[in-house]
């Protein structure tokens, strides 16, 4: 299994501004994933992050307010941009295990409220 | 397009009840299944997952699921619900290894005295 982290664990925001969230995993994995949670929802694919490639995201999102790095293998990173409190929600990051099944593994999340 | 339901949304339980949760999902071929754990505050949590071979899994903390190809279900079930299984609980189905996974929204389990 994969250890992962993320930076903040939570934070309050103004909104206008904008927000990096980090998320560092312990082992080398080709594919990362970004999801958010609004409350009391499920969670939804923001995009997908393979290094040495822009990020493929899903509809309803995009590279503008939602611009990710991804510079290595173990660490990626998604910034929430001009934030309204509608982007008031968790974000999780996850790694795929690279193995048949596709089993994946999460990130502790980010819980982001913005005033 | 895949599609996962969890028909019920809030489910109570008492203590020491038997559990089941119910999932649905909605795919031409058989995709790999999972069910994760979310407590209040934590992040998600694999409980198990099936993508071939004996259509009954076990999981951690006791959890099994079933696959039934014919009523494209996966449902999750703990025979002896203990006060610390409270959580949401999430199916999620993945139709290719390396890709993302699909998530139903939730069922939210409450665990009474």
């Amino acid at each position: 299994s994969a250890v992962i982290s993320q930076k903040p664990s939570r934070d309050i925001c103004q909104r206008g501004t904008s927000l990096t969230i980090q998320c560092q995993v312990d082992s080398q994995v080709t594919m990362m994933f970004w999801y958010r949670q609004q409350p009391g929802q499920s969670l939804t694919l923001i995009a997908t992050a393979n290094q040495g490639s822009e990020a493929t995201y899903e509809s309803g999102f995009v590279i503008d307010k939602f611009p990710i790095s991804r510079p290595n293998l173990t660490f990626s990173t998604l910034t929430v941009s001009n934030m309204s409190p509608e982007d008031s929600s968790i974000y999780l990051c996850s790694v795929g295990s690279g193995g048949v099944g596709n089993e994946q593994f999460f990130g502790p999340g980010t819980r982001l409220t913005v005033l | 397009a895949q599609s996962v339901t969890q028909p019920d949304i809030h489910i109570t339980v008492s203590e020491g009840a038997s559990l089941e949760l119910r999932c649905n999902y909605s795919y031409g071929a058989t995709p790999y299944l999972f069910w994760y754990v979310q407590s209040p505050g934590q992040g998600l949590q694999l409980l198990l997952k099936y993508f071939s071979g004996d259509t009954l899994v076990q999981g951690i903390k006791g959890f099994e699921a079933e696959f039934k190809r014919s009523q494209s279900s996966f449902n999750l079930r703990k025979p002896s619900v203990h006060w610390s299984d409270a959580a949401e609980y999430f199916c999620a189905v993945g139709v290719k290894s390396g890709y993302a996974l699909n998530f139903g929204k939730g069922t939210s389990l409450l665990v009474t005295p």
